[in-house]
């Protein structure tokens, strides 16, 4: 069946470093692909998506690119600030929303 | 428009107590669900509800959970009774119907059974 996959945490970096949370997903058919985030006390709020093959989710500095040939959303952040310290979910859905699935969540800390 | 709203925020409550937790979506939005967080078992769907029906509950843990969606504003999750591995965050999500992954999700209820 449909899954994804996240790598384990938590990631514990310093400000400024380069970040990358790795996901990979199953899926038939052509999923939609996302990445929310969690911090500490909230509800989860989505952070990007890509809906189709090679298409390119951004926002605040974050990064993903939908791969199809490895089937992979890998999160990517070119320097990371204190308040990025969250967990990361990444998460993907069929076209007519007859499944929907999220990862295990990927802490992130970030050290001043 | 003021987001998913959840209430209570937090609940204490004795083993064998009877439970109900609500949600009130985003106007407009078709699709409802309900999640459950531990540290044990991450995030879990219980129950999601479109158009106020149930579609999918397979992942409601047993008969002392049920969901209810009277209407498109407004739903209720209830455990009877509790036990105090109920003790969780349960979170309300909802969106819009060509939206399907893009769930705006309320604050959360902290669910504590002693």
């Amino acid at each position: 069946g449909d899954s994804v996959t996240q790598m384990e945490g938590p990631v514990t970096l310093s400000e400024e470093a380069f970040l990358t949370i790795n996901c990979t997903y199953t899926a038939t058919g052509y999923p939609s692909l996302f990445w929310y985030v969690q911090y500490p006390g909230e509800g989860l709020q989505l952070l990007l998506k890509a809906t189709k093959a090679d298409d390119k989710g951004s926002n605040k500095g974050f990064e993903a690119t939908y791969r199809k040939e490895t089937t992979s959303f890998h999160l990517e952040k070119g320097s990371v600030q204190v308040s990025d310290s969250a967990v990361y979910f990444c998460a993907l859905s069929d076209r007519g929303f007859n499944k929907f699935y999220f990862g295990s969540g990927t802490k992130l800390n970030v050290k001043p | 428009d003021a987001g998913v709203i959840q209430s209570p925020r937090h609940e204490v409550t004795e083993m064998g107590q009877e439970v109900t937790l609500r949600c009130k979506p985003i106007s407009g939005h078709d699709y409802l669900f309900w999640y459950r967080q531990t540290m044990m078992r991450g995030l879990e769907l219980l129950i999601y509800f479109n158009n106020n029906v149930p579609i999918d509950d397979s992942g409601m843990p047993e008969d002392r959970f049920s969901a209810k969606m009277p209407n498109a504003s407004f739903s209720t999750l209830k455990i009877q009774p509790s036990e105090p591995r109920d003790s969780a965050v349960y979170f309300c999500a909802s969106t819009e119907p060509d939206r399907v992954g893009e769930q705006f999700f309320g604050p959360g209820t902290r669910l504590t059974v002693l």
